[in-house]
């Protein structure tokens, strides 16, 4: 069981560009958490997934941020016309049933906005 | 809305100190973790208490329920122990983890 498997580790973007993470989950977890964590700052929610259904995106800035956690394949984080302020680190979570009965997080992917 | 705070922010210590990290939450919760960040790593789950006492090695967690209040003690630590302790609870009215802003622990040799 390989863990959470988050790609790319490090990603860099210029301005205006587009990121995309992908978060593939612990075999059997069916719930996915992103969290962003910027420099210096503590770790922030932004939105909670099951297979095909956003549960709660109220992390999520409103505008160029999307995710979704497609029946097949790893969930995607997408980032639209990156900017500066969107460096940080960004994790995913996997559970079987929420936070009290276990989870594991990923490594981060590292995006650096240029 | 829930809100977790921890202190020390930064914690340097020389080894083999007995350390004591400390955190508080405003709201009843379901359960508080314990997490460890290194530097430019992932993230650990070190604990999740909902009661009690914990230890695993030489780490202790504590929770305090009716004070909503929770510690983290390290014994004997050594410099591998250097690295970011985040406290986090889950349940409290949100989806997922609510986070501290970690503390930042160096132990020196």
């Amino acid at each position: 069981n390989a863990g959470v498997m988050q790609n790319p580790r490090h990603l860099v973007r210029r301005r205006g560009q587009e990121a995309r993470l992908r978060c593939s989950p612990m075999k059997g977890h069916s719930h996915v958490y992103w969290y962003r964590q910027l420099p210096e700052e503590g770790l922030k929610f932004m939105v909670y997934l099951q297979k095909e259904n956003i549960i709660d995106e109220s992390g999520m800035p409103k505008e160029r941020f999307s995710a979704e956690f497609p029946k097949e394949g790893p969930s995607i984080l997408r980032i639209q016309q990156v900017v500066r302020g969107d460096s940080a680190a960004y994790f995913c979570a996997s559970s079987l049933q929420g936070f009290d009965y276990g989870y594991t997080f990923g490594s981060g992917t590292r995006l650096t906005v240029v | 809305k829930n809100e977790v705070e921890q202190s020390p922010q930064n914690l340097t210590a020389q080894e083999g100190e007995f350390i004591t990290i400390n955190c508080s939450y405003s709201v009843g919760i379901s359960a508080l973790h314990w997490l460890q960040q290194h530097p430019g790593g992932g993230i650990v789950s070190l604990f999740m208490l909902s009661s009690g006492k914990k230890k695993h090695g030489r780490l202790i967690a504590t929770i305090n329920i009716q004070e909503k209040h929770s510690s983290l003690h390290i014994t004997a630590s050594h410099p591998r122990d250097s690295a970011v302790y985040i406290c986090a609870s889950s349940g409290g009215g949100a989806d997922g983890l609510t986070f501290g802003k970690g503390t930042h622990l160096i132990i020196q040799p």
